[in-house]
């Protein structure tokens, strides 16, 4: 089945220490971002990689890493998680970033920031 | 640059009866527009896009829009509204570089 999955989808943590959040797709995707959704924003594009070692920031990228080493895995790392960044995140994988591309996401992953 | 607006961030309607779901889009190019649906405890699924082929476009589900330059607006309808229907609903579009701007969303309930 082409999905794209995340890991964890629940995560409770406390400032200041790192986590990971994993998104694979098994799809042959170029394209692959993640976004964070907050109630009454809608969802922002956090980064994007358009190619295994290509990655570029979205809108609101601050406090987050990606890395692209496999087309495949895209994850996200907090490396000093603040409260602010308590939100629900999704994974999205689109076959190229051309703009009539359907993007498919991720169940999303609820994180909490203590 | 794209942004859009989706007006009422709640709505409310009775099972059987229209479902309309307003957008507005502001773009600088012909915009490619899409609306994505978001069931409880779910990802974002694509419901249906715009890409310049018609203007009134059919998606899944019995969903529909319709494609109105003139008033920059990308409307989603279903004729009757289903209980399963209850999902929170996303538009959205599409820059020249791929780049999705979303919407707030729009939370749909569905009464008996």
């Amino acid at each position: 089945e082409a999905q794209v999955t995340q890991n964890p989808r629940y995560l409770i943590t406390v400032t200041g220490k790192k986590l990971t959040v994993t998104c694979s797709q098994n799809m042959n995707h170029e394209y692959m971002s993640w976004y964070r959704q907050d109630p009454g924003l809608g969802l922002r594009q956090i980064y994007y990689s358009m190619n295994v070692e290509v990655t570029d920031k979205g809108d609101v990228p601050e406090g987050y890493k990606v890395s692209r080493k496999e087309k495949r895995n895209f994850p996200l790392i907090l490396e000093s998680p603040s409260p602010n960044q308590t939100s629900l995140y999704f994974c999205a994988s689109s076959l190229t970033r051309a703009y009539q591309e359907t993007q498919y996401f991720g169940p999303g992953t609820r994180l909490l920031v203590l | 640059a794209q942004s859009v607006t989706q007006l009422g961030s709640h709505v409310s309607v009775s099972e059987g009866a229209l479902v309309l779901l307003r957008c507005n889009y502001s773009s600088s190019v012909p915009p490619y527009l899409f609306w994505y649906v978001q069931y409880p405890n779910q990802g974002l699924q694509l419901l249906l896009k715009y890409t310049s082929a018609a203007t009134l476009v059919k998606g899944i589900n019995g969903f529909e829009a319709e494609f109105k330059k003139s008033e920059t607006s990308f409307h989603l309808t279903k004729p009757s509204a289903h209980m399963s229907d209850a999902a929170e609903y996303f538009c959205a579009v599409s820059d020249s570089w791929g780049k999705l701007q979303f919407g707030a969303g729009t939370q749909v309930v569905v009464t008996p």
